[in-house]
């Protein structure tokens, strides 16, 4: 199994407050993402990394911000949470942007 | 834009009996194809992938998939399934054309009688 961790699995947090999650790996893959899965809606892209300090958008952005200021870690931050985003969260790693990608466990996110 | 469709939200089928779902994309290049399963609170795990050659494509756990292109169409398929592949399947496209990171369909829900 490709070595990705994330953190913390389950939170519960209230409207308002912000939340980080954490994606950590040790293989070293140039791409890191970030996903939210929500039934009906399969996985959308909310940010992605091509390398350090280098990321970009993707479909399901807004109320979301990422950082990644060492290769083994992207982090993602909702700066006021919302009962909107209430939901699961992956971190997903590929060595091209093209490449399969290895996910990790998934972190359940509640906001009430 | 790039995009999947699966049009099977929830597909049922007997152990033993044979299974296909359905994937359709568009994409304008040469598309690469992934399928991925999704066991119960679990992340996701590459089934197989098409990114050139050989358009029928061997993947882990039994399955296989067929890359059409006229019908812009990448298929899963398995000849008997077991009770363990009761899981949620994820077909998705990218490719070197246009945005290369891939777009996931919606997923179909495999559920499998005894």
């Amino acid at each position: 199994d490709a070595g990705i961790t994330q953190s913390p699995r389950h939170k519960v947090t209230e409207t308002g407050t912000p939340v980080t999650l954490r994606c950590h790996q040790t293989e070293n893959h140039r791409y890191m993402y970030w996903y939210r899965q929500d039934p009906g809606h399969g996985l959308r892209l909310i940010h992605y990394s091509y390398g350090v300090k280098d990321t970009d958008k993707g479909e399901v952005s807004d109320g979301y911000s990422v950082s990644r200021s060492k290769t083994e870690d992207f982090l993602l931050t909702l700066e006021s949470a919302t009962s909107s985003q209430t939901s699961v969260y992956f971190c997903a790693i590929s060595l091209g942007g093209v490449d399969e990608q290895f996910f990790g466990p998934g972190t359940r996110l509640t906001v009430l | 834009a790039q995009s999947v469709t699966q049009p099977d939200i929830h597909i049922t089928v007997s152990e033993g009996a044979s299974l296909e779902l359905r994937c359709n994309y568009s994409y304008g290049a040469t598309p690469y194809l992934f399928w991925y399963v999704q066991s119960p609170g679990q992340g996701l795990q590459l089934l197989l992938k098409y990114f050139s050659g050989d358009t029928l494509v061997q993947g882990i756990k039994g399955f296989e998939a067929e890359f059409k292109r006229s019908q812009s169409s990448f298929n899963l398929r398995k000849p008997s399934v077991h009770w363990s592949d009761a899981a949620e399947y994820f077909c998705a496209v990218g490719g070197s054309g246009g945005s290369y990171i891939p777009t996931f369909g919606r997923g179909t829900s495999l559920i499998v009688h005894p």
